[in-house]
């Protein structure tokens, strides 16, 4: 079954501090992995996205990685600011035998950044 | 900078009638997707829409529901006869290019069903 896990669930740090959210999937095919920014009752907005035969990417102090032999990423974000305040999600796609795409959401890690 | 426009933003209705949810997408893009996300859970696909036909849906699109794209800038979904259930916030998001480019949500239509 696909299936896109998260952790941990929420996270409270201080600003100026780093930290790292895990994403772990079991969903194949895999095509690309995402991950989002999403505030409190708002659309998610995209920080980066990641093909198989990539390893890092990085969008200004977020930096994501993937291991595509073990199904995990993982976004980091380095200096934390009270804005980034806000849901992190992992978004994987898989191919279908249609030759499309299906989306399958983690369910987010919520995070706290305290002054 | 061009955005994804959804209304309306907040949508009240009786159980059993038809809503019609819509959005304008960023103007040359070419897929359409729309989501949902209940209340405390997780975002879910529903729908994604190219070329003037659906490429591809999950479960939860049965035949309540359905797309379309009636002129060159708006994308709607419609829901035939609300259920409890159906309350979520819903997510009208478009790409320039497909599955591999970034996808531009809209801010959501809050639906709820009585």
């Amino acid at each position: 079954k696909n299936q896109v896990e998260q952790s941990p669930q929420s996270l409270i740090i201080l600003e100026g501090k780093n930290c790292t959210l895990q994403c772990n999937y079991t969903v194949s095919p895999f095509s690309n992995l995402r991950w989002y920014k999403q505030d409190t009752g708002r659309g998610p907005v995209s920080l980066t996205i990641m093909t198989f035969s990539e390893n890092t990417k990085s969008n200004g102090r977020y930096t994501a990685t993937l291991d595509a032999d073990t199904k995990q990423s993982s976004l980091h974000i380095t200096a934390s600011q009270l804005s980034d305040s806000a849901s992190y999600i992992c978004v994987v796609s898989a191919w279908t035998t249609s030759g499309t795409y299906k989306y399958i959401f983690g369910t987010g890690t919520r995070l706290k950044v305290l002054a | 900078e061009p955005e994804v426009t959804q209304t309306p933003s907040h949508q009240v209705t009786q159980m059993g009638q038809e809503v019609i949810l819509r959005c304008v997408p960023i103007s040359n893009h070419l897929y359409f997707y729309w989501y949902r996300q209940i209340l405390g859970q997780k975002v879910e696909f529903l729908v994604s829409f190219y070329n003037n036909e659906i490429s591809e849906k999950s479960e939860i699109f049965d035949d309540q529901f359905s797309v379309e794209r009636p002129d060159g800038s708006n994308f709607t979904l419609k829901i035939r006869s609300t259920k409890l259930e159906d309350s979520a916030m819903y997510f009208c998001a478009s790409s320039e290019r497909g599955s591999l480019d970034e996808q531009f949500f809209g801010p959501g239509t809050r639906l709820t069903v009585l």
